[in-house]
């Protein structure tokens, strides 16, 4: 089955350390991206990528830091600089960059959480 | 940047009941999108809508997008208990791609047994 595979689905922080949330799909999209999302609030842009080994800061990328060596696969770190990161995490593609009428596709999600 | 104001932002309403919900925005946009978010879970997508006007249906769910482009609706006939998520909507402002896209704040359905 094509999709987008987030893992884990919970994740645990200590202060001071960076976390890698893991972001793969085969739907042979070229453009990956990482939202964040807080309780009662919407959805809101930390990193895009459109193609291999290119990526643009989104409206909330501080503290916050991607890669994107293959097509398949677009990994977020939450550094310790990212002083408030519990939220849920989600990965989300689409099939062109900066296409108009564009869709995203989203995973199902990594919860993060401070201990 | 793009400001959208989706409401209401939760409803509480009776089985079988017609649930209607709307995002309005402070300018124009070329593409609304219809999301779902269950517990938990991702976000799917429900109804893209692309034209002024356009009336687009999938199953009891009917969308619109607004004559004047800045505003969208979502309407749900006779309501069950899957219905019962988050529902958001995306505006999308042209040339802007999917990077250039903006949600509303969710509207929370819940269905009284």
């Amino acid at each position: 089955d094509g999709g987008i595979t987030q893992s884990p689905k919970y994740l645990f922080r200590k202060e001071g350390q960076n976390v890698t949330l893991s972001c793969e799909q085969n739907l042979n999209h070229d453009a990956m991206y990482w939202y964040r999302q807080d309780p009662g609030q919407g959805l809101r842009l930390i990193y895009y990528s459109q193609i291999v080994n290119d990526f643009q800061k989104g409206d909330i990328a501080e503290g916050y830091s991607v890669s994107r060596e293959k097509k398949e696969s677009f990994p977020l770190t939450v550094t310790s600089a990212q002083k408030n990161p519990t939220a849920f995490y989600l990965c989300a593609s689409s099939i062109k960059r900066r296409l108009t009428n564009e869709k995203l596709f989203f995973g199902s999600g990594t919860q993060l959480s401070v201990l | 940047g793009q400001q959208l104001n989706q409401s209401p932002q939760s409803m509480f309403i009776q089985e079988g009941e017609d649930v209607s919900m709307n995002c309005t925005s402070s300018s124009i946009f070329n593409t609304w999108l219809w999301y779902k978010q269950d517990p938990g879970e991702g976000p799917v997508l429900l109804i893209a809508l692309y034209k002024a006007g356009e009336l687009t249906s999938n199953g009891r769910l009917t969308a619109q997008f607004g004559i004047t482009r800045k505003d969208s609706f979502l309407n749900i006939s006779a309501s069950i208990p899957s219905d019962v998520g988050i529902y958001f909507c995306a505006g999308q402002y042209s040339g802007g791609g999917a990077d250039g896209l903006t949600f509303g704040k969710g509207t929370h359905l819940i269905i009284q047994p």
